[in-house]
């Protein structure tokens, strides 16, 4: 079973703060991604990467970075973090990117999600 | 700017009843579409990978059917149990873009 996990399930910070968001995946997939999920709108994606040291920017990667230095960790990072910033961040990983597997291999498997709280 | 439609946001149904929810999204450049399920406090799930038009699923009470012509996709469960209560996400893909709708949030009362 594929399984990803998330260094935690919920986290409070002060606005300012430096925030990480650790992701582990175990089934060696080349490619990672970092969403965001806030009430009435869908995932949102943050960036992905599709292999150590690349990354490309999603939808809304302002105020956040992130690493990829080892295939199975994909980190997120708020390098000052603000009140606009509390969402729930879900991390997933996939064998293939969506576009380039209709087949199964683009499907994506997700962690149980970090529910972040910025004061 | 890719928009995915689900409807209705959220649904209460009794067990025993059965259910279907709409997944909308654009007609063109479709190249496929997926489903899953998010139950509380645990990770969102692929149910369906669904690529050609006409396609139907099935998993257990559950299955889908893709319109790619129209833009849409139903996901119907039959007889509904407490524990298919949950948040159903589909997820179009154009290109190597995926987008989430918001999804339908499913309660099924015993």
């Amino acid at each position: 079973d594929v399984k990803v996990t998330q260094s935690s399930r919920y986290l409070v910070k002060r606005t300012g703060e430096k925030v990480f968001l650790e992701c582990v995946q175990d089934m060696d997939h080349e490619n990672m991604f970092w969403y965001r999920q806030d009430p009435g709108l869908g995932l949102r994606l943050i960036y992905f990467s599709y292999d150590v040291k690349m990354k490309e920017k999603g939808d809304i990667p302002e105020g956040y970075s992130v690493s990829r230095e080892k295939k199975e960790r994909f980190s997120l990072i708020l390098e000052s973090a603000s009140t606009n910033q509390t969402s729930m961040y879900l991390c997933a990983s996939s064998f293939r990117l969506p576009g380039l597997a209709g087949d199964g291999r683009g499907t994506q498997y997700f962690g149980p999600g970090t529910r972040l709280l910025v004061l | 700017i890719l928009n995915v439609e689900q409807s209705p946001q959220s649904l209460h149904v009794q067990e025993g009843d059965s259910t279907n929810f709409t997944c909308s999204f654009p007609s063109s450049n479709f190249y496929a579409l997926h489903w899953y399920r998010w139950e509380t406090a645990k990770s969102p799930e692929a149910l369906f990978v669904m690529t050609l038009n006409g396609d139907e699923k099935k998993k257990g009470r559950i299955s889908a059917t893709l319109n790619t012509k129209e833009g849409y996709s139903y996901l119907y469960i039959k007889g509904s149990q407490p524990e298919d209560s949950a948040t159903y996400l589909c997820a179009f893909i154009q290109g190597n873009d995926m987008r989430f709708g918001a999804g339908t949030r499913l309660t099924v009362k015993p």
